[in-house]
């Protein structure tokens, strides 16, 4: 079936360094891919997105490119920010299922030092 | 505009105990999703609604696990006979429909199974 593999944290940054978080994907057919970030004591939110091969998804300075080749959809961030500290989650939807669920890899820590 | 809600926010129940988890997805969405998120699985899949009906339910656990929409609006997760692994917090969402994969999350209930 179909599977979101991000890489395990926590991963802890001093402010304004670079950020890489890798996401790798299995999938039939041609999914959507996603970012959602979960800030302490908050809901998920959808970060970005990208629904074709060689899109770019960005938001608040944060951007994903969709890599078929690959099977990658890494997030990054060239200056993080105290207030970048949360989870960080990729997901698919759209692979072998047709109904929009989404499937999540197993989300990303990431703590950003002053 | 209002959010997706749920309530409550949190539950704490004794092993055997039946719970309902109640969610009130924004006005218009048609499809409603069930996530759970828990410290050993990471975020699930349960069940999908479009509309009143679920074409999906791959993601329930087992029997004792149960939703209904009415309406097209409320759904109602219900877990009977609750076990210790059903401890998790219970993630509700929607879209405006299925097939733009954009799905807005509510804050979700912490079930607590002593």
């Amino acid at each position: 079936g179909d599977s979101v593999t991000q890489m395990e944290g926590p991963v802890t940054l001093s402010e304004e360094a670079f950020l890489t978080i890798n996401c790798t994907y299995t999938a039939t057919g041609y999914p959507s891919l996603f970012w959602y970030v979960q800030y302490p004591g908050e809901g998920l939110q959808l970060l970005l997105k990208a629904t074709k091969a060689d899109d770019k998804g960005s938001n608040k300075g944060f951007e994903a490119t969709y890599r078929k080749e690959t099977t990658s959809f890494h997030l990054e961030k060239g200056s993080v920010q105290v207030s970048d500290s949360a989870v960080y989650f990729c997901a698919l939807s759209g692979g072998s299922s047709n109904t929009g669920k989404l499937i999540f890899g197993q989300g990303t820590t990431l703590q950003v030092k002053p | 505009g209002a959010g997706v809600s749920q309530s409550p926010s949190n539950k704490v129940t004794e092993k055997g105990k039946d719970v309902e988890l109640r969610c009130d997805p924004i006005s218009g969405h048609t499809a409603l999703y069930w996530y759970r998120q828990s410290l050993g699985q990471g975020l699930e899949f349960l069940i999908y609604f479009q509309g009143n009906s679920a074409p999906d339910k791959s993601g329930l656990p087992s029997d004792r696990f149960s939703a209904e929409r009415t309406g097209g609006s409320v759904s109602t997760l219900t877990i009977q006979r609750t076990q210790q692994e059903d401890s998790a917090v219970y993630l509700c969402a929607s879209s405006l429909e299925f097939r733009t994969h954009e799905q807005f999350f509510g804050p979700g209930t912490r079930l607590t199974v002593l």
